[in-house]
């Protein structure tokens, strides 16, 4: 079955402390993509890859870094979060080529920063 | 820069009620366009797509067209169900930015009531 995974689905953390989300996806879409979404605001774009070894800012990458070493994963790490990382988390994959190409997206990940 | 504007919400409706929920959007160029629909507890999944002026997309009773004159992709559904009661995004993709991106809109919470 084509599917975005994400990892945890639930996190609680405290201020400072080092974290990961996984994304895992197996489709071989080169495109993957990381958004938060907060009421109010919508999905927000984070940091986004084109490739194995591509990738750049969206429009809130501030806080939080990416790596693309494999075509299939793209974790999202928040090296010191802070309370204004609490949101929920998601990260999608689509085919590069055409812009109306859809999004596939995961379950979400709904982290608590204390 | 790109932006989406959607009808704020919620919105709550009796089921079999005809359901309009407003979109708007400012872009350069020829942007494709999208509603993408998000039931609860999970990802958002695409719901239907337009990729140029006067385009007609349609899914599951759900229909949008691709009003260049006015900037609008307005969703529609003639008769409303409780299994629809979800939050739903608008969303374009810049032609510009060659697809790297999807802007999305603040998403508007729609309750079907038996």
């Amino acid at each position: 079955e084509a599917q975005v995974t994400q990892n945890p689905r639930y996190l609680i953390t405290v201020t400072g402390k080092k974290l990961t989300v996984t994304c895992s996806q197996n489709m071989n879409h080169e495109y993957m993509s990381w958004y938060r979404q907060d009421p109010g605001l919508g999905l927000r774009q984070i940091y986004y890859s084109m490739n194995v070894e591509v990738t750049d800012k969206g429009d809130v990458p501030e806080g939080y870094k990416v790596s693309r070493k494999e075509k299939r994963n793209f974790p999202l790490i928040l090296e010191s979060p802070s309370p204004n990382q609490t949101s929920l988390y998601f990260c999608a994959s689509r085919a590069t080529g055409l812009t109306n190409e859809k999004l596939f997206f995961g379950s979400g990940t709904q982290l608590s920063v204390l | 820069g790109d932006s989406v504007t959607q009808m704020e919400g919620p919105v709550t409706l009796s089921e079999e009620a005809f359901l309009t929920i407003n979109c708007t959007y400012t872009a350069t160029g020829y942007p494709s366009l999208f509603w993408y629909v998000q039931y609860p507890g999970e990802g958002l999944q695409l719901l239907l797509k337009a990729t140029k002026a006067d385009d007609k997309g349609s899914n599951k009773g759900f229909e949008a067209t691709y009003r260049k004159e006015t900037t609008s992709f307005h969703l529609e559904k003639g008769s409303v169900q409780v299994s629809d009661s979800a939050v739903y995004f608008c969303a374009l993709s810049g032609w510009k930015t060659s697809g790297s991106r999807l802007t999305f809109g603040e998403g508007t919470q729609l309750t079907v009531n038996p």
